[in-house]
């Protein structure tokens, strides 16, 4: 199957810094991407879709100036969390649905946990 | 896109089959069944959808009545790897591309 990967795996960082999360499709070419968030024991919430080459729309309650979305290329979406603080500490976890025809499912990274002290 | 329904939390026997029940009763037409699963920090992992036919792969199959208002996963042969949370989701194929999660059923597979 398609390959999602993510950078950072984990990442601990002191409250007011931001932090940059790399999502890259490995072997395939993405022109969506979506950025979804997980608290503990809870459900994954999705953020935002980011499209290449265009602004990513975010959802209700998602703060855009906060949550910095960048997608350059057809294989890299960045996600950056800006002045970061204790509440935003959380499982970060992109997916990427293939362009090419025939795919209709997403595929998942492996997540990235961030740790804001 | 519909809602779904599942139960919390199921448990099932090493080497039985897993059936995890899905109800999606407001399922429109043009939309799919999707289901997706969550091994403990990790990201989902897709496993198989379908649309109104019964569908199989090398992981699962898919049971999907023909009202279309419920569908089964069913995991043949459980191992203790398929512990995990699974999610059943409905959406329209293409178009709107969102993936909404509800808060699925956590499989445990007992030894």
């Amino acid at each position: 199957g398609a390959v999602v990967s993510q950078h950072p795996s984990r990442v601990i960082c002191k409250s007011g810094t931001s932090v940059k999360i790399e999502c890259r499709s490995l072997d395939f070419q993405a022109t969506t991407m979506f950025w979804y968030r997980q608290f503990p024991k809870q459900s994954l919430m999705l953020m935002a879709t980011s499209n290449e080459g265009s602004k990513a729309t975010y959802e209700q309650g998602v703060e855009k100036d906060k949550f910095l979305i960048n997608h350059a290329s057809l294989t890299l979406s960045t996600l950056t969390v800006t002045s970061a603080h204790p509440e935003d500490s959380s499982f970060y976890i992109c997916s990427a649905r293939p362009t090419a025809r025939g795919y209709n499912e997403q595929f998942f990274g492996p997540g990235t946990r961030l740790t804001v002290l | 896109d519909a809602k779904t329904t599942q139960p919390p939390s199921m448990d099932c026997a090493e080497g039985r089959a897993a059936n995890l029940p899905c109800n999606h009763s407001t399922i429109s037409g043009n939309e799919y069944v999707y289901w997706y699963r969550q091994i403990h920090s990790q990201g989902p992992q897709y496993i198989i959808h379908g649309l109104k036919n019964n569908e199989t792969n090398e992981m699962a199959s898919l049971i999907i009545t023909e009202d279309r208002k419920s569908s089964t996963l069913i995991l043949p042969h459980a191992t203790l790897r398929d512990t995990a949370v699974y999610y059943c989701i409905v959406r329209v194929a293409f178009g709107n591309e969102k993936l909404t999660f509800g808060t699925g059923t956590r499989l445990t597979i007992i030894p």
